[in-house]
């Protein structure tokens, strides 16, 4: 079945740091592939997106190219800010006709420091 | 504020108890669907509605039943309570039944003591 793993945090790092957060994932067909990321106390959110092989999503900083010949999705950021402290949760879904389902990662809580 | 809504936020209850989650969806979204967060098993899908009619089940369990009413809100029944389902519980909606990015509510906390 399809499954997504993504690396166990915590990461910790300083202001301005380079953040990289990875992901594999396993599907049958040809998945979309999200990132998206919960801030403490609050629901998941949308972070970005890429539908096919090759596409880069991006959004605030936060960059991820879908590789399929790696199957990974990786996410990186440059210059991470202490606001970009939150748990990251790679995803994927597949179009099937019986409906819409993500499968998602453990998650990966990162937290930065002034 | 995403716009989608989940009751109550928090919920404490004991072992053996009923307790009804309720989501109202973003406007416009005709799907609904339920996931279940906790620390040992991550977030698990539960249940997907479109429209009304159930379109893709996961892993929920038998003790569970979800429903989505004509007004497109949904509510999770969670029955026979034990001390393993305490968890986050997220209602999360879409536009259609395939392909769209998921809106997810903040959440709701159960506690079972």
């Amino acid at each position: 079945g399809d499954s997504v793993t993504q690396m166990e945090g915590p990461v910790t790092l300083s202001e301005e740091a380079f953040l990289t957060i990875n992901c594999t994932y396993t599907a049958t067909g040809y998945p979309s592939l999200f990132w998206y990321v919960q801030y403490p106390g609050e629901g998941l959110q949308l972070l970005l997106k890429a539908t096919k092989a090759d596409d880069k999503g991006s959004n605030k900083g936060f960059e991820a190219t879908y590789r399929k010949e790696t199957t990974s999705f990786h996410l990186e950021k440059g210059s991470v800010q202490v606001s970009d402290s939150a748990v990251y949760f790679c995803a994927l879904g597949t179009l099937k006709a019986a409906g819409n389902k993500l499968t998602f990662g453990g998650g990966t809580r990162v937290l930065v420091k002034p | 504020d995403s716009g989608v809504t989940q009751t109550p936020k928090h919920l404490i209850t004991a072992t053996g108890q009923r307790v009804t989650l309720r989501c109202s969806p973003r406007s416009g979204d005709l799907s609904v669907y339920w996931y279940q967060q906790s620390l040992d098993q991550g977030l698990q899908f539960l249940i997907q509605y479109y429209n009304g009619e159930e379109r893709a089940k996961g892993n929920i369990l038998e003790r569970f039943s979800a429903q989505q009413f004509p007004d497109l809100h949904s509510e999770l029944n969670l029955s026979s309570l034990e001390l393993g389902d305490s968890a986050l519980y997220f209602c999360a909606s879409s536009v259609a039944a395939q392909g769209n990015v998921l809106t997810f509510g903040a959440g709701s906390r159960l506690t079972v003591l």
